[in-house]
Formats: C-alpha cells, structure tokens, sequence
C-alpha cells in the first residue's frame, strides 16, 4: 500500500519559517494536499493540488511537490500555527494521509 | 455556508453495529462525491470510503471492506456509513467530508465510535 512519510515533529520559532515534508514513492506525479488541525478541532485545508489556497487561508502557507517529496512551508510562523499537519494524496482508488506532523512555536 | 452535521456514534460492543449519518446543507448535495475519514483517539487520519453523486460508486478502505456500507440520499441531503461487525480499532472519530479534485474542501464536526470489548 502507498504510504506517505512525515516527520513526527517541527518546531520553530516566531516569525521564523517551518518546513513540513512528504515522501513517497514518485509523490510529485500526484497531487498533495495539506490539511492542519488543531485539538478538539477537525482538520481545514491549507493547500491543494499541491501549490493552491483555498480562500482566507493566509498567504504564509504555501506548497511544492517534486520529485519524491512534497512540501508544505510556513513563513512568518504565527503561535495560531501551532498544530498537527497532514499531508494526503490518491492512489489506486484510495486516499491516503500521511503520518503528521506535529509543528511547535516555540 | 457549507454544513456538514454528523450523527449517530456512540458505545456499542464488538460485533456490534452502528450507523452514521452526515446532513449537508449550503450547497448542491448532487454534486459532489462524499466521503467519510476516522481519526482514532491520538492518532492520525485514515480515510474509510466515499461515494459518487449518484451514488454509483463506492469505494473503501481495505480494513472496512464487507462490513461498512457507504450511501447517500440526494433527497435528504444526506450520506450514511453503515457499519457492522464493529471490532475495537473500529473506536474513532468520524468525520464526513466533501471532497473534489482528489481533496477534501469541507469537513463536519465529528462523531466519536467507541467499541467495547
């Protein structure tokens, strides 16, 4: 099964940037979305098709997907960014998250 | 504004069933293909099945297969996950969201499954 590959913590300091990857086999030949949740809350899109906003979503958030790996960037990382991030994808007629990431402001 | 109002979870025992509902409202219900995605009490999200407009299609996560049902009722605005044979790594929350190009714009509040052994 096609697994997607996060590491299991980021942390960064205020107004400083985070760098959130997503790997797996030939990724860049799909498309990555990004979601963040924070507790008790359900997860919101941050970016589609691997570069997109959605609506008042800030434009901090921005992504790239290429080769193996995807990536979600935060510039300018704000205390509300702290949260758990996903990345997810389709393959073979079936989503898949990645692992998460859990982003600290530290 | 798009709703989505999930309901039906609550404690049932393995082997057990339950179903869930997810009411929809500030859009065109038809016109999207409706999924359901669990996150299990500290863990990540897993996506379980979703449905075409027409409900024509369904497709399923490999540990769900020949026990949940997925459905939806255009009618109602609604869609369903019929779930039987409820085991307790089944224990999660529910969401149900809306999905396009191979992403999910919206998501609901959550229902919590608990399966007792």
């Amino acid at each position: 099964s096609y697994e997607l590959t996060q590491p299991p913590s980021v942390s960064v300091s205020p107004g400083q940037t985070a760098s959130i990857t997503c790997s797996a086999d030939k990724l860049g030949d799909k498309y990555t979305s990004w979601y963040h949740q924070k507790p008790g809350q359900s997860p919101v899109l941050v970016i589609y098709e691997d570069t997109k906003r959605p609506s008042g979503i800030p434009e901090r958030f921005s992504g790239s997907n290429s080769g193996n790996t995807a990536t979600l960037t935060i510039s300018g990382t704000q205390a509300m960014d702290e949260a758990d991030y996903y990345c997810q994808a389709w393959d073979s007629r079936t989503y898949v998250f990645g692992t998460g990431t859990k982003v600290t402001v530290l | 504004e798009v709703q989505l109002v999930e309901s039906g979870g609550g404690l049932v025992q393995s082997g057990g069933s339950l179903r869930l509902s997810c009411a929809a409202s500030g859009f065109t219900f038809s016109n999207y293909w409706m999924n359901w995605v669990r996150q299990a009490p500290g863990k990540g999200l897993e996506w379980v099945a979703n449905i075409k407009q027409d409900g024509s299609e369904k497709l399923y996560v490999d540990s769900v297969k020949g026990r949940f049902t997925i459905s939806r009722d255009n009618a109602k605005n609604s869609v369903y996950l019929q779930m039987n044979s409820l085991r307790v790594e089944d224990t999660a929350v529910y969401y149900c969201a809306r999905e396009i190009v191979q992403h999910f714009e919206y998501w609901g509040q959550g229902t919590l499954v608990t399966v007792s052994s």
